[in-house]
């Protein structure tokens, strides 16, 4: 079984630019997570998508977002990049939540902002 | 909102010896999890473990979940054990994963 899997391993831009990151959720979870590991701030939750929809958000400005598709993959997107914004991006995805579910964790994304 | 603490943040073994890692957690919750980070960053789920023990090799976990608190037991470490070992709780009401600080363990051979 395919686990969690997340493109592009690595990523470079620069101040300003936009970076959209992917994440294909293991076959038949429905449920699908993004976090941020930023240098010294641990692990920090971003968005929840399930069924296609939007479900909760992390204390993130606006310029971070995403969308999950019908296939159940999803899209993160930051716009206006910032070098704060430099780290290592996690997806996530579980069965569906109300079983409460195991989350199970890609490779990630490590972004780098120039 | 939830805290999850976990100790000790840093922890020096030789090969070979045996740990505790503890994870305690401010409020009920419906799910916990431990995870091991190694030096690429991969997030590699150890244990899912509401409440009870489970044994899985060197390594087991034992949750009590009405005292609020879980533990890691990592038995005859080796140095392939080194990284940072995460606890996190789930709450079904907001779908977030909520992650301890972690604890460092480096196993020296």
């Amino acid at each position: 079984e395919a686990g969690v899997t997340q493109s592009p391993t690595h990523l470079i831009k620069t101040r300003g630019q936009q970076a959209t990151l992917r994440c294909s959720p293991i076959s038949g979870h429905t449920s699908v997570y993004w976090y941020q590991q930023a240098l010294g701030l641990g692990l920090q939750f971003l968005l929840w998508y399930d069924e296609g929809e939007e479900r909760n958000r992390g204390n993130f400005p606006p310029r971070f977002s995403g969308r999950q598709f019908p296939n159940y993959s999803s899209e993160l997107n930051v716009n206006a990049l910032e070098l704060e914004d430099s780290a290592l991006y996690l997806c996530a995805s579980s069965a569906r939540v109300g079983r409460n579910q195991p989350q199970h964790f890609g490779d990630g994304t490590r972004l780098s902002i120039l | 909102g939830i805290q999850v603490e976990q100790s000790p943040p840093d922890l020096i073994l030789q090969e070979g010896a045996n740990s505790t890692l503890r994870c305690n957690f401010s409020d009920s919750v419906n799910n916990l999890q431990w995870f091991h980070q190694n030096p690429w960053g991969q997030l590699i789920n150890l244990f899912y473990i509401p409440s009870g023990t489970k044994q899985n090799g060197r390594l087991s976990a034992t949750t009590v979940a009405t005292e609020r608190y879980s533990l890691l037991y990592i038995s005859s470490s080796q140095t392939t054990d080194s990284g940072v070992y995460f606890c996190a709780v789930f709450s079904s009401n907001t779908g977030k994963l909520i992650f301890g600080q972690g604890t460092t363990l480096q196993v020296k051979p």
